[in-house]
């Protein structure tokens, strides 16, 4: 099973700061990773596909980047709808496998 | 606007069964896969179960297999979530999920439901 591994656990920034989350895969996924936002209360909402393609309605302040082992989704300007946990979701060996990393915390500085 | 709305979780006794429903709305039913995931209290989100749009294809994730059994019904706009002999360890709330490519199993998840909790005490 490939493993994903989320960092940091927690990431702290002020709104309009730029926030850049982690992700690494325990193997290559080549560019078979997703991105997923989660609010309180929420279900997920799909962000990023084929590791850099946005989903649509998603706004472009999220980008996604890497391929292999090592992934990167971006925030360019966190507005206060962003503060959320990001998971990271690979599908390298699909069907049936895919799993999902423990996921990051955004939060408020 | 597209939905998924997921009903028939609650509490059961280990060894039990339960049947959860995922209807859906807004968006061509029969030619979408449908999935459920599970997040149990605290964790990280699971992937579960898989159909095809037409049915032709299912799959389950091992920690499931033989237990859960997933199945759609296209003239109602609603798949299933048959759970069978269930654990304490199954405990969760359960997601479906619709796929985001038509047609495709693809894992890639678009339009979630709220998700329903299912509690199997120990």
């Amino acid at each position: 099973e490939i493993l994903m591994t989320q960092s940091p656990a927690t990431l702290s920034v002020s709104p309009g700061e730029r926030a850049t989350l982690s992700c690494r895969a325990s193997q290559t996924v080549t560019s078979n990773l997703a991105w997923y936002q989660q609010k309180p209360g929420q279900a997920p909402r799909l962000l990023i596909f084929a590791a850099s393609t946005r989903a649509t309605d998603i706004p472009a302040r999220f980008s996604g980047s890497g391929s292999g082992t090592e992934f990167t989704l971006t925030i360019s300007s966190v507005q206060s709808e962003d503060f959320a946990v990001y998971y990271c979701q690979q599908y390298k060996n699909w069907p049936p496998e895919s799993t999902f990393g423990q996921g990051t915390k955004l939060e408020i500085k | 606007q597209m939905q998924v709305v997921e009903s028939g979780g609650g509490v059961v006794q280990p060894g039990k069964s339960l049947r959860l429903s995922c209807t859906g709305s807004g968006f061509t039913f029969s030619r979408y896969a449908m999935h459920w995931l599970r997040q149990a209290p605290g964790k990280g989100l699971e992937w579960v179960a898989v159909i095809s749009y037409d049915g032709s294809e299912i799959y389950h994730a091992d920690s499931v297999k033989g237990r859960f059994t997933i199945s759609r019904d296209n003239s109602i706009n609603t798949a299933f979530l048959q759970m069978d002999s269930l654990r304490p360890e199954d405990t969760a709330v359960y997601y479906c999920a619709k796929a985001y490519i038509v047609v495709s199993v693809a894992p890639t998840l678009h339009v979630w439901g709220q998700g329903t909790m299912v509690t199997v005490p120990s």
